[in-house]
């Protein structure tokens, strides 16, 4: 079945260095994929998406390539700020079957210091 | 326009006890899912309405889960009686066209915790 894979957190970065948070994805259709943030205290946002192979995603700062001989989706930010402290989720949605629901990965703490 | 609202933010309840969650969606929505993040892991799907029908319940875990959407407005989540692995947090999702490429606009979540 489709399955998404990310890398372990917490993450713990200064502020101002570079971001690279892994996804790796299983999929036996053409999904789209997505990263989604949550904020301390707030619900799921989108933070961007690729519907389809070679497309990038960005949005804020961050960026991700969807890789279809990959099949990787690896979220990256050349500077990160305090403020993108959160947790990050990778996830995959397809049409295989009717109800296009999301399928995520655990997720990954990042922590920026400053 | 508002967002998509849950309530309560936060349950606590005990073993063999019956909860209700409430889910709004945005408005004119006619989409609705229902996940779970359970202890830290990954967010699982539970179901997905499309207006007041269930069009996938497939990630609902047991019979002591029903989910309702009458109206194909709000919807709500009862867990009846509810056990210790059912803690965790609950999202609801909403999103206005079907298919694998549109954005879902999710609630800030219940946490539920069952002790």
């Amino acid at each position: 079945g489709n399955s998404v894979t990310q890398m372990e957190g917490p993450v713990t970065l200064s502020e101002e260095a570079f971001l690279t948070i892994n996804c790796t994805y299983t999929a036996t259709g053409y999904p789209s994929l997505f990263w989604y943030v949550q904020y301390p205290g707030e619900g799921l946002q989108l933070l961007l998406k690729a519907t389809k192979a070679d497309d990038k995603g960005s949005n804020k700062g961050f960026e991700a390539t969807y890789r279809k001989e990959t099949t990787s989706f690896h979220l990256e930010k050349g500077s990160v700020q305090v403020s993108d402290s959160a947790v990050y989720f990778c996830a995959l949605s397809d049409g295989v079957d009717s109800s296009y629901k999301l399928i995520f990965g655990s997720g990954t703490r990042l922590l920026v210091r400053p | 326009e508002a967002g998509v609202t849950q309530f309560p933010s936060h349950s606590v309840i005990e073993k063999g006890q019956t909860v209700t969650l409430r889910c709004d969606p945005i408005s004119g929505h006619d989409n609705l899912y229902w996940y779970r993040r359970v202890m830290g892991k990954e967010i699982k799907f539970l179901l997905h309405f499309v207006k007041e029908s269930k069009q996938d319940e497939s990630g609902m875990p047991n019979n002591r889960f029903l989910a309702e959407r009458t109206g194909g407005t709000y919807s709500t989540l009862k867990v009846q009686p509810a056990e210790l692995e059912d803690s965790g947090v609950y999202f609801c999702a909403s999103s206005q066209l079907e298919g694998w490429t549109y954005e879902q606009y999710f609630g800030p979540g219940t946490r539920l915790t069952v002790t």
